[in-house]
């Protein structure tokens, strides 16, 4: 049984530059979250998606913004990308139906030149 | 919005030694859970309390979650090296199941 996989580990991009970073949630969820952890810091929650909408959002601009596919997987969107949006992204699933946790995936560690 | 705290942002301690990271908030937690992140690592789950008052104990470390609901606490007993990390605590809240997290303890275990 798979766990949360992402992808890429590492990226390294430019001012201005798009990035799209990938998240396959554990078997059986439905739900992805994703989060950013910058330096030092706790992740802090960027939106969650469910039945391939975004259900809610945190306090993030609209340069970012995501998408699930009927697998349930998901891509998360970072425009016009900013020095300060450096930071580890975490992909989060869950199963809608439970309160049960959520389970991490080990992230992308993404840096802005 | 909601905010949580933790103290202290740092502890250094002797192997065999006690810990103790503190969780506050000045409004009422949902659920509290705790995670550990090793250096280079991801959060990793480690228990989800629900209940005003809980207590629960993993080996090591004891969880509790206070009367009001508005704090939390993780102690571990007689640190070891592997017990190296961050700890944070998290908001679990279930309408949005969605965490909030604070800071995060960094543990620092001298052998």
């Amino acid at each position: 049984d798979a766990g949360v996989t992402q992808s890429p580990t590492h990226l390294i991009k430019t001012r201005g530059q798009q990035v799209t970073l990938r998240c396959s949630p554990k078997s059986g969820h439905d739900t992805v979250s994703w989060y950013q952890q910058a330096l030092g810091q706790g992740p802090q929650f960027i939106f969650q998606y469910y039945e391939e909408e975004e259900r809610q959002r945190g306090n993030f601009p609209d340069r970012f913004s995501g998408h699930q596919f009927p697998n349930y997987s998901s891509e998360l969107n970072v425009n016009a990308l900013l020095l300060g949006d450096s930071a580890l992204y975490l992909c989060a699933s869950s199963f809608v139906l439970t309160t049960d946790t959520q389970y991490f995936g080990p992230g992308t560690r993404l840096t802005v030149l | 919005g909601q905010q949580v705290m933790q103290i202290p942002q740092y502890q250094h301690v002797q192997e065999g030694e006690d810990f103790t990271t503190y969780c506050n908030s000045s409004t009422t937690l949902s659920n509290i859970q705790w995670y550990k992140q090793r250096p280079g690592g991801h959060p990793v789950f480690l228990i989800q309390l629900v209940k005003s008052g809980e207590v629960k104990k993993q080996k090591r470390l004891t969880f509790q979650f206070g009367e009001a609901k508005k704090n939390s606490s993780l102690h571990i007993t007689a640190t070891q090296t592997t017990d190296v990390g961050t700890y944070f605590c998290a908001d679990f809240m279930e309408y949005g199941n969605k965490l909030v997290f604070g800071a995060g303890t960094i543990l620092r275990v001298k052998s």
